[in-house]
């Protein structure tokens, strides 16, 4: 079973727009992660958010962790067509241990 | 140093023949884990693997599906009498210890005929 899920499913933004993809888990985590996967091949970190931070800025990414609500979101700012990929969010510990679970992705797509 | 390693990229068999997936996982790393990810889906938990500790196998789909790992070095995922629905990504990724970013290889896509 999925421990996360994006929203929203697809995106579809023009360059130099923002964009902004939710996250919802459901236990409790002690970090949460967003990767990037291009072309439906390996999967890229981004950046790890801690349960004890709210916020996290890396470059033109933006994160934010909610844990009262079990939810996360990731902003691209300035997006560029080379920011098209897809995106997801994974936690260690979805359905018990120490596993990194993934959701069930967001599909970026910036146009020029 | 060299990054997650899987072998072959790309694997077309016959169903009901048995495949083999290897992954080198980077020097050191001492979790391992395996993923499936069919066409446009997400990443589908398979198994993980933590230094010397009983591996997670709870998100093996079948008993046609196995891995093992050698210490804290290579792995491989083993398939028996594949079926169509085998037909993914698999993909395999390392991490140096458990709740810290994984690295992943480029997968193995693997077509059951």
């Amino acid at each position: 079973s999925q421990q996360g899920e994006e929203d929203p499913q697809a995106l579809s933004i023009q360059e130099g727009e923002n964009a902004t993809m939710n996250c919802s888990y459901k236990t409790s985590i002690n970090n949460l992660q967003w990767y990037r996967q291009n072309s439906g091949r390996g999967l890229v970190h981004l950046i790890l958010i801690r349960s004890n931070e709210r916020e996290k800025h890396s470059g033109r990414l933006r994160v934010t962790l909610d844990t009262s609500k079990k939810s996360s979101s990731l902003l691209i700012t300035a997006s560029r067509a080379a920011d098209t990929a897809s995106y997801f969010c994974a936690t260690p510990g979805g359905g018990g241990g120490n596993k990194l679970t993934f959701g069930t992705g967001t599909q970026l797509k910036v146009e020029l | 140093g060299a990054g997650v390693s899987q072998s072959p990229s790309n694997k077309v068999t016959e169903k009901g023949k048995d495949v083999e997936l290897r992954c080198d996982p980077i020097s050191g790393h001492t979790a391992l884990y395996w993923y499936r990810q069919r066409l446009g889906q997400g990443l589908e938990f398979l198994i993980y693997f933590q230094g010397n500790s009983a591996p997670d196998k709870s998100g093996l789909p079948s008993d046609r599906f196995s891995a093992e790992r050698t210490g804290e070095s290579v792995s491989t995922l083993t398939i028996q009498r594949t079926q169509q629905e085998d037909s993914a990504v698999y993909l395999c990724a390392s991490s140096p210890r458990t709740v810290t970013e994984a690295f992943f290889g480029q997968g193995t896509r693997l077509t059951v005929v």
